[in-house]
């Protein structure tokens, strides 16, 4: 595998419904972000780790869960979402971060669903 | 707070044809630029990435140039194939609050048909 990699491509949950997405990045970056993408709406930031730790939250709703357990690996948890969290969700990682301008890999994304 | 802005923001020309896609950003203070393109439904590939020192950066039939005085950038795609129909989005790169983030624009759609 190279690049960024994200687990599952298409996810479609109810309401009351605990799931989870994955990122695995195979560049050896050290940091990770997860952006929204909703229809007809600019990418939005969601979560920014750098060297494993949080940086950023963007005020995402407390629904949203991430995990970095490691620079390679990102997982956001999925509970009680609402249908308007319906949504690409994108991966990306970069070298770094800080005051240096570090150039974004983007994965796939997962399309979520939620009835 | 900085704002991107992507004109037009559908476009559909012939194939063949030389085009322009114009992205605007209000703060000036940007550490780089990307342009990226995104096939429906699909994850983003990076296309042209120009630091701020930069005036422009070129790849293949793609140009994209960069005037942060006046907050402007385009990327110029030469001879336009079908293969070309994606949305083209452009993003600015800032440092605010101790961290790396990239701001987006809407997109352009652009469909070139044969």
């Amino acid at each position: 595998e190279t690049g960024v990699t994200q687990t599952p491509r298409h996810l479609v949950m109810g309401m009351t419904n605990k799931k989870s997405l994955k990122c695995e990045q195979h560049l050896g970056h050290n940091a990770m972000y997860w952006y929204k993408q909703s229809a007809k709406k600019p990418l939005e930031l969601m979560f920014v780790y750098n060297f494993k730790e949080q940086t950023e939250n963007n005020s995402v709703p407390s629904r949203f869960s991430p995990e970095c357990p490691n620079s390679s690996h990102l997982f956001l948890h999925l509970h009680t979402l609402q249908p308007e969290d319906s949504a690409l969700y994108l991966c990306a990682s970069s070298q770094g971060q800080g005051a240096l301008s570090y150039e974004q890999y983007f994965g796939p994304g997962t399309r979520l669903t939620v009835t | 707070k900085q704002e991107v802005t992507q004109i037009p923001a559908a476009l559909s020309v012939p194939e063949g044809e030389n085009l322009v896609l114009n992205c605007s950003f209000t703060d000036s203070a940007i550490y780089n630029l990307q342009w990226f393109r995104q096939d429906p439904g699909k994850g983003l590939t990076s296309l042209l990435l120009i630091q701020s020192s930069q005036r422009e950066q070129t790849s293949g039939r793609l140009n994209a140039s960069l005037d942060k005085s006046s907050g402007r950038s385009t990327l110029y795609i030469a001879a336009s194939q079908p293969g070309d129909s994606a949305t083209y989005l452009c993003a600015v790169s800032l440092f605010s609050g101790g961290y790396n983030k990239l701001i987006f624009g809407a997109g352009t759609r652009l469909a070139v048909h044969p």
